[in-house]
């Protein structure tokens, strides 16, 4: 089993729909999840980080952490074709620096 | 800032061979990973560097890989001999000590034939 669990999709919505992104992980030592978004052929980048319980919220994004559940997500309201790439969920254990990475679920919004 | 600077961008090279990939992080950032992307594996954290110093190296596959960081502006991760499994895109990230971002390079295409 994968500490870090994705869909791998591809999830596909309708132009000005809200996609929503899930992954579960394994280990409870982790303290820190992000979401990075990675065009095809490209380099991941930071979208939204969260550690505290609950919602976190940044422009379209909302990033959800429920620690008891073991389980983060990624809403993307009003989503556009730009925002098709793979998302990848990724956990980091408290006092560490190395980050675990999910494999990625990749999105497709429909003009 | 130039960001993170990566090279080569793109190598092809025969079963047996010495492959060196290099990587320059942002100035001023004191962590350094390197990453290994394929399709079946995922993006895995190869090793890390702290202030020039390797930190966890748990990840590198076998013997046949290794990296430095003799300074803070540079850093090579080296496979000899090289393999076709080896094939894969190798990014290289930095960070700074208060950052909680990694900041990716372009990565490494590589390809062995």
């Amino acid at each position: 089993q994968k500490e870090v669990e994705q869909n791998s999709g591809p999830l596909s919505v309708p132009e000005g729909a809200i996609a929503s992104l899930n992954c579960t992980y394994s280990d409870r030592g982790s303290q820190s999840f992000f979401w990075y978004r990675q065009y095809s052929g490209k380099s991941p980048e930071l979208i939204m980080f969260i550690y505290s319980n609950g919602d976190k919220e940044d422009g379209r994004f909302t990033a959800q952490l429920n620690k008891a559940s073991q389980y983060v997500s990624l809403l993307i309201r009003d989503s556009q074709p730009s925002d098709s790439a793979t998302y990848l969920c990724v956990s980091r254990g408290v006092g560490r620096r190395a980050l675990t990475f999910g494999s990625g679920t990749r999105l497709q919004v429909q003009p | 800032d130039a960001g993170v600077i990566q090279s080569p961008r793109h190598e092809v090279t025969e079963m047996g061979q010495e492959v060196t990939l290099r990587c320059k992080p942002i100035s001023g950032h004191d962590y350094l990973f390197w990453y290994r992307q394929t399709m079946m594996r995922g993006l895995e954290l190869l090793i890390y560097f702290n202030n020039n110093v390797p930190i966890d190296d748990s990840g590198m596959p076998e013997d046949r890989f290794s990296a430095k960081m003799p300074n803070a502006s540079f850093s090579t991760l080296k496979i000899q001999p090289s393999e076709p499994r080896d094939s894969a895109v190798y990014f290289c990230a930095s960070t700074s000590e208060q950052g909680n971002e990694q900041f990716f390079g372009p990565g490494t295409r590589l390809t062995v034939l």
